[in-house]
């Protein structure tokens, strides 16, 4: 059982380029997450996605975006990386939401930003 | 949203217990407290949760005080392998989403 899986787990990017981390989970959750992680701090909630088909914003959503491509996977875009957005990013699943689902995290994806 | 409060860091003698304090003072009714640790730069570990009862699993006890307030996390006989950082968070249910804080990074030597 896989659970969370991330792609890419390392990626460096040159300023102003796009690109996009993925991340599916086999679990059968309904919610999907997206956090940013920058050294010495706690996760920050990007994006979500309660259902398939809804995607809401989280704390720091400014400069991604988000796609609900089915139930299994959630992407998260960045069009023009900045060197803001360097960072780990963790994907997470849970259950239904409004319950007590316990959220399963990705091993992460460590994004440089030149 | 229902925001949390901890120490930023504690030790602990490997074997002994491990109590780890977590203030929420502006919890609604119906929002749960979670518990989950992050080892190294690995994705967080979910640990215990609860609403208002104490909550006890193979990880770890959960004390939440009467008027939930506050909350605290025991690991009962901490090993080196519980050196990490915990964090204490308030899941928010409608829309669903767990914010996290800052943690408490807890260093168990021994």
């Amino acid at each position: 059982n896989a659970g969370v899986t991330q792609t890419p787990k390392f990626q460096v990017l040159k300023t102003g380029q796009s690109m996009t981390l993925q991340c599916a989970q086999d679990m059968n959750h309904n919610s999907m997450y997206w956090y940013r992680q920058d050294p010495g701090m706690g996760l920050r909630l990007i994006y979500y996605s309660a259902s398939e088909g809804t995607t809401d914003k989280g704390e720091v959503p400014n400069g991604y975006n988000v796609s609900r491509l089915n139930k299994r996977e959630f992407s998260l875009r960045l069009e023009s990386a900045a060197p803001s957005q360097t960072s780990v990013y963790f994907c997470a699943s849970s259950t239904t939401s409004g319950d007590t689902g316990e959220l399963f995290f990705g091993e992460g994806s460590r994004l440089t930003v030149l | 949203d229902a925001k949390t409060t901890q120490p930023p860091s504690m030790d602990c003698a490997e074997g002994r217990a491990a109590n780890l304090p977590c203030n929420h003072s502006t919890i609604s009714g119906n929002e749960y407290v979670y518990w989950y640790r992050q080892i190294h730069s690995q994705g967080p570990q979910y640990i215990i949760h609860g609403l208002k009862n104490n909550e006890t699993n193979e990880m770890a006890s959960l004390i939440i005080t009467e008027d939930r307030k506050s909350s605290t996390l025991i690991l009962p006989h901490a090993t080196l392998r519980d050196t990490a950082v915990y964090y204490c968070i308030v899941r928010v249910a409608r829309p669903d989403k767990l914010i996290f804080g800052t943690g408490t990074r807890l260093q168990v030597f021994p």
